[in-house]
């Protein structure tokens, strides 16, 4: 069974301009979570999809958001971007009932913005 | 204040010794997770434990869940370079896919 994907792996913005990352989600699965991994903070919950609804959401501003597509692939989307939003972004999938705390992580997308 | 403490933050050992890294709280858990991530990549699950004083065997690493099941652990017997890693425990938070995690001890093992 194919894991999860990601892309693109590399990114590299300049501050101010926004960025949209991918997910595909390990088939079957209907959760999808989003994760921001800084060596400062470590691994923060950003937002979880589950059958195209936000089902949770972390304590992050506003510009960040994200979106699931009817085959469970998701999306989320980083506007004005700030130096400080450099980090790994990774994305998880999980088949989203209990218990199901149980996830599965993509590679992961790395996302320098300078 | 972080709701996992894992000790140590960072390890760095030679090839062939022992070695335990923590997860404490002082919160009650139903279950909980331990993940094992390289440079570059996302984290891989390695266990969930979810009965107070339950202990997992996978291969050399032994993981054991608290009996209040507060805290875990993770014992390395023998450990080898491949090892080398970010460990991290976790745990859900609500009856979604959010995962609370520690902030992961680094280990470094020298052949």
């Amino acid at each position: 069974k194919a894991g999860v994907t990601q892309t693109p792996r590399y990114l590299i913005k300049t501050r101010g301009q926004q960025v949209t990352l991918s997910c595909s989600p390990i088939s079957g699965h209907r959760s999808v979570s989003w994760y921001q991994q800084t060596p400062g903070q470590g691994l923060q919950f950003l937002f979880e999809y589950f059958s195209e609804t936000q089902r949770n959401k972390g304590n992050f501003p506003g510009r960040f958001s994200g979106r699931q597509f009817s085959n469970s692939r998701s999306e989320m989307n980083v506007s004005t971007l700030e130096l400080g939003d450099s980090a790994l972004y990774l994305c998880a999938s999980s088949r989203g009932r209990r218990p199901t705390y149980e996830q599965y992580f993509g590679p992961g997308t790395r996302l320098t913005v300078t | 204040t972080q709701l996992l403490e894992q000790s140590p933050q960072f390890l760095s050992i030679q090839e062939g010794e022992n070695l335990t890294v923590y997860c404490n709280s002082s919160s009650v858990f139903s279950s909980l997770q331990w993940y094992r991530q390289e440079p570059g990549e996302g984290p891989v699950l390695l266990v969930t434990v979810v009965t107070g004083g339950e202990v997992k065997k996978l291969k050399r690493l032994t993981f054991q869940f608290g009996d209040a099941r507060k805290d875990s652990s993770l014992h390395i017997t023998a450990a080898q370079p491949g090892d080398t890693g970010l460990y991290l425990c976790a745990v859900g938070s609500g009856n979604t896919g959010k995962l609370i995690f520690g902030q992961g001890t680094t280990l470094q093992v020298k052949p």
